[in-house]
């Protein structure tokens, strides 16, 4: 059963609009979460995080939102731009010590259109 | 060279034959990690080796072998494989909490494609 879930598998946006890229979670106890970034033929990289007693992070363009209560994050992308056209992985932490680990999603990828 | 670096980045194999996938990481980490990534599904962990000592395996089968002879280096190897472990393998690494949990950001390598005939 899939604990991190990306329900909308591709989005295309304007360029200069908002981004909306969504993440829905199954497991309270998820503590840490994650977006990546997937260019075709680079491995994921790292692009913001939320701890889950916040419910807010922002870094330039990005902004990632947490509703714990509803199990869901977000992240916006605004404005978007040409160069954000990405496969967009959501990622969640949990466990402790040696158990710890991330659990992803499936994968949103965004075209950002002229 | 810094970060993550995986070899092959392409590999053709036969299902009787036998091969390595190489990971060298130069972060200076102490967690490594192979995960498998098929077309739309998830991420998938394979193996967490943290500080060599391999801490998850996530029900792989064993015709995947991990080897972690050190921090930096990690290994998978490949023989009598299948048609549908054809994947795109990620090798990634990341710190290591004083706790011994690992740091929930982890770094990747580029993959290698792995195509069985």
């Amino acid at each position: 059963d899939q604990q991190v879930k990306q329900n909308s598998p591709s989005l295309s946006v304007q360029e200069g609009r908002i981004s909306i890229l969504n993440c829905d979670y199954t497991n309270s106890m998820f503590d840490y979460f994650l977006w990546y970034k997937k260019y075709p033929a680079e491995g994921p990289t790292f692009l913001i995080s939320i701890s889950s007693i916040k419910d807010k992070n922002e870094d330039g363009r990005f902004t990632v939102f947490l509703n714990k209560s509803a199990k869901h994050l977000s992240l916006h992308i605004v404005p978007s731009q040409p160069g954000d056209s990405a496969v967009y992985f959501c990622a969640a932490h949990g466990g402790t010590g040696t158990a710890s680990k991330l659990t992803f999603g499936t994968g949103t990828r965004l075209q950002v259109t002229l | 060279e810094t970060g993550v670096t995986q070899t092959p980045r392409h590999l053709v194999m036969g299902m009787t034959n036998k091969k390595s996938l190489k990971c060298e990481q130069h972060l200076g980490h102490n967690a490594m990690y192979w995960y498998k990534q098929s077309a739309k599904k998830p991420l998938e962990l394979m193996f967490v080796y943290n500080f060599k000592e391999q801490t998850e395996n996530n029900s792989v089968p064993s015709r995947f072998s991990p080897e972690c002879p050190n921090s930096s280096h990690l290994f998978l190897h490949l023989h009598t494989l299948q048609p549908e472990d054809s994947a795109l393998y990620l090798c990634a690494s990341s710190r290591v909490h004083g706790t011994g949990s690992v740091e929930e950001k982890l770094f990747f390598g580029s993959g290698t494609q792995l195509s069985v005939l």
